[in-house]
């Protein structure tokens, strides 16, 4: 099985510019997780997201957007960028119940 | 305000040395995750746990409910070892919350 992948790999942005992240999930796998690694804060749960519909959320504003395809597929989607949003943001899948799988992810810059 | 605490932050060991890493929550969970994480980002899942131990070939992770208290272990280290191990807890409906990540350099 392939694994999770996730486009782009790397992105730079200026501020207040908005950007579109993907995320495509090990077949047969209906969860997508969203995080954010920073070196201040760490790995942060961003949101989760269950046969299309966003099953929970972190405490990250409103900027910070998702929603998932019926292939299971991932988008999340940053509005008016802030310096403080460079990160590397990672996706992960799972079916019910298992580990996370976790892609590569994208590493964000923003200028 | 982190619900996840794990300790040693950092760790250099030398090869062969056995390893202890460890993780402390405060409230009730469904289930913990230990990962590792190498240079350049890539996570990959090793334990998911919810009562008692797992071993995978040379790693054990242990977790005692009572005390909110796990555990990850490595016998005989090795300098591949050497990567970041991040807690993670999760609660229900898959929200997670983690660890500061423990710093492993295994010399040879």
């Amino acid at each position: 099985k392939a694994g999770v992948t996730q486009t782009p790999r790397y992105l730079i942005k200026t501020r207040g510019q908005q950007v579109t992240l993907s995320c495509s999930p090990i077949s047969g796998h209906r969860s997508v997780s969203w995080y954010q690694q920073t070196p201040g804060q760490g790995l942060q749960f961003l949101f989760e997201y269950f046969s299309e519909t966003q099953r929970n959320k972190g405490n990250f504003p409103g900027r910070f957007s998702g929603r998932q395809f019926s292939n299971s597929r991932s988008e999340m989607n940053v509005s008016t960028l802030e310096l403080g949003d460079s990160a590397l943001y990672l996706c992960a899948s799972r079916s019910t119940g298992a580990e996370q799988y976790f892609g590569p992810g994208t590493r964000l810059t923003v200028t | 305000k982190n619900e996840v605490e794990q300790s040693p932050q950092n760790l250099t060991a030398q090869e062969g040395e056995f390893i202890t890493i460890n993780c402390s929550y405060s409230v009730g969970i469904s289930a913990l995750h230990w990962l590792q994480q190498h240079p350049g980002g890539g996570i990959v899942s090793l334990f998911m746990l919810s009562s008692g131990k797992k071993k995978h070939g040379r790693l054990i992770a242990t977790i005692n409910i009572q005390e909110k208290h796990s555990s990850l272990h490595i016998t005989a280290s090795h300098p591949r070892d050497s990567a970041v191990y991040i807690c993670a807890v999760q609660y229900n409906f898959n929200k997670f919350y983690f660890g500061s990540g423990t710093k492993l350099n295994v010399k040879p």
